[in-house]
Formats: C-alpha cells, structure tokens, sequence
C-alpha cells in the first residue's frame, strides 16, 4: 500500500526567509503524480503546486518550488521569501491508479514570523 | 463561479441520529470524493464516484454510505447512525476535464460534524 510520510509536525520561519519541508512516500507505481496542498486557518485547501513522476524536471509556482528525487521517494518543497499569509498547515498527497486517490500525510503546520 | 459547495457548513448530532452531506460541483468534473479530516492527521477518503451512477470505497468507508445520481454534479455522503467516533470535518473533492483522474481536486470549504 502507498503511504506518505511528513517527518515535521511543525516548523517556523521569518518573514522574507526561505523554507523547505519535506515528504517521502513509499510506492511500487511508476506512473503517480504528487501534489503540496495549502490549508490555511480557514479550512479551504488550496492546490500549491503538481509534480508528474514521469518528468525530471522540478515544478515551480512563483516562489514555490519541488525536490523531486524519484529514486529516493522524496519530494520536499521550497517557499523562498516566506509571506505571512503563507501560515498554514501544508499537506504532501499522492495520486494513485486511474481513479484519482489521494493519499495524504500527515501534515506540517508552518509559522512564518514576522 | 462556486466550484464546490458543501452543505452544511456546521451540525451537530446525537448519537444514533442520521443525516446527509451534500456535495455539488460546478465544473461537469467526472470524479468526486469524500473524506475526512481529524486532528494531527492529513485527509483520508471515505468513499469516491469515478462517474454517474457509480461509487467504491475508500480508505475508511466503515458507517457511511454515498450516492451520486444521475445528476452528475450532486455526491452525497450519509451517515445512517452517527457515533461520536465520527466527529470530524469532512471534505468533498472533484476533479476531471483534460486529462481526467489525474488532474488536481478542488475542494469545498469543508463541514464540521460534532457528534454527541
């Protein structure tokens, strides 16, 4: 069974500063897409940024941006110039199969301090 | 331009109570979802629909049941008999158009469910 794995519960950065927060997953696809999901203190969650396993070439979105390592089952992300509106609790999700599963993990709450 | 629309946002129930969630999308998406979301942990799926008239379970099924009707756009969630182990905020999810399941999923805002 796929399973995804985000080792910091909690992390804190300052304003302008730049931050990674990493996932690892376990699977035996070769085909799978990953996704990062933003959810704010309002509950909505909001898509960051996708990663197709198939390209080797890292995705970015504006100041966001992935280390995908396929071999080492590893995709953290990147937020340069960290905003204050980039609080929130950030999820690591991988799609499975052609029914469109996602497998979350377990979350990382980011502080951006002031 | 709604997206997708949970209703409600807020209910609480008493043990043995039912009721239903209901979840419609805007944007003719083939593929719908529900999940649940409990503290200190990312979403799991309950149950999802790949199409009209069809529905499979997830990670977590076990006391809930789903429908979507031959209005594609419409995925309910029902709870026949809620049980406190059920309090959650649960979260409805579709995603389709070009390139079908693989294309990101658009949220609702979520209902928060309490169950005394």
């Amino acid at each position: 069974a796929q399973t995804v794995t985000q080792s910091q519960p909690e992390m804190s950065v300052q304003e302008a500063e730049t931050v990674t927060l990493s996932c690892t997953y376990d699977t035996s696809e070769n085909n799978y897409y990953l996704f990062w999901y933003k959810q704010p203190p309002s509950r909505q969650m909001i898509l960051v940024i996708r990663q197709e396993a198939y390209k080797q070439q890292n995705a970015t979105e504006n100041r966001f941006s992935v280390n995908f390592q396929k071999a080492a089952k590893s995709f953290s992300l990147k937020i340069s110039d960290s905003q204050l509106g980039d609080t929130a609790m950030y999820f690591c999700a991988f799609l499975t199969g052609n029914t469109g599963k996602l497998i979350f993990g377990q979350g990382t709450t980011l502080q951006v301090k002031p | 331009n709604a997206g997708v629309t949970q209703t409600p946002k807020f209910r609480v129930l008493k043990t043995g109570q039912s009721m239903t969630l209901l979840c419609a999308q805007d944007m003719n998406h083939e593929y719908m979802y529900w999940y649940r979301q409990d503290p200190g942990m990312g979403l799991r799926l309950i149950h999802y629909s790949v199409g009209e008239g069809t529905t499979a379970k997830g990670e977590v099924p076990d006391g809930y049941n789903v429908s979507r009707l031959k209005k594609k756009q419409n995925f309910l969630l029902g709870l026949e008999s809620a049980a406190p182990s059920q309090t959650s905020v649960y979260f409805c999810a579709s995603s389709g158009g070009t390139g079908g399941w693989n294309q990101p999923q658009h949220f609702g805002d979520g209902t928060r469910l309490s169950i005394l």
